[in-house]
């Protein structure tokens, strides 16, 4: 079975310094792997997706098999980075296991 | 397009009592997916529909949950009876098709059961 771990459920830094969301994953096939973003009063969004590897709002996100994660980065956290994060694993049934979510408050 | 809409935004009820959602998917997309969230489970998958036909209701908790999908347009989650544990948030959600695509969420119903 498949399960998404995020240890930390918040997660405090202060304007510009570096963030790393951690996410880890436990799957046996080959995972397709997504951050989720839900902003103050809005809806869960797509943040990025690992296949596309690419860097929105300058958040990156790399794939690494050997340790099985998934870590949400940015060198310069903004304030209007705060929000809940989820990590979600997509199976080859077609269905999206999500992480417990970190909220992330970025300091001023 | 308005995204995906999701009625009633907020419901409360009394234990006991029926409660329904609803949602409406972004029109062209053949999946859609419920979920519930709360404090202590995080974001679970309750079921999931793709071209209206039930895929994997798994997540689903118990017998007093059931969902349908009439159509492309229109689905519901129907809750009865409730129970107080019931209370969440549910969000309903829609893709082009499948988990493997981006799924757009509407902005969940909170439901209060006392």
């Amino acid at each position: 079975a498949q399960r998404v771990t995020q240890p930390e459920k918040l997660l405090s830094v202060f304007k510009g310094a570096p963030v790393e969301l951690k996410c880890n994953y436990s799957y046996s096939g080959s995972p397709e792997l997504f951050w989720y973003v839900q902003y103050s009063r809005q809806r869960l969004q797509l943040l990025l997706r690992h296949i596309s590897r690419e860097s929105i709002k300058g958040f990156t996100a790399d794939l690494n098999k050997g340790e099985t994660s998934f870590h949400l980065k940015k060198p310069f956290a903004q304030e209007e980075d705060s929000a809940m994060y989820y990590c979600a694993l997509n199976n080859a049934g077609n269905m999206l296991t999500f992480g417990g979510g970190t909220r992330l408050m970025v300091k001023p | 397009d308005a995204g995906v809409i999701q009625s009633p935004r907020h419901e409360v009820t009394e234990m006991g009592q029926e409660v329904t959602l609803r949602c409406k998917p972004i029109s062209g997309h053949n999946s859609l997916f419920w979920y519930r969230q709360t404090m202590m489970r995080g974001l679970e998958l309750l079921i999931y529909f793709n071209n209206n036909v039930p895929i994997d209701d798994s997540g689903m908790p118990e017998d007093r949950f059931s969902a349908k999908m009439p159509n492309a347009s229109f689905s519901t989650l129907k809750i009865q009876p409730s129970e107080p544990r019931d209370s969440a948030v549910y969000f309903c959600a829609s893709s082009l098709h499948g988990a493997g695509e981006t799924q757009y969420f509407g902005p969940g119903t909170r439901l209060l059961v006392l």
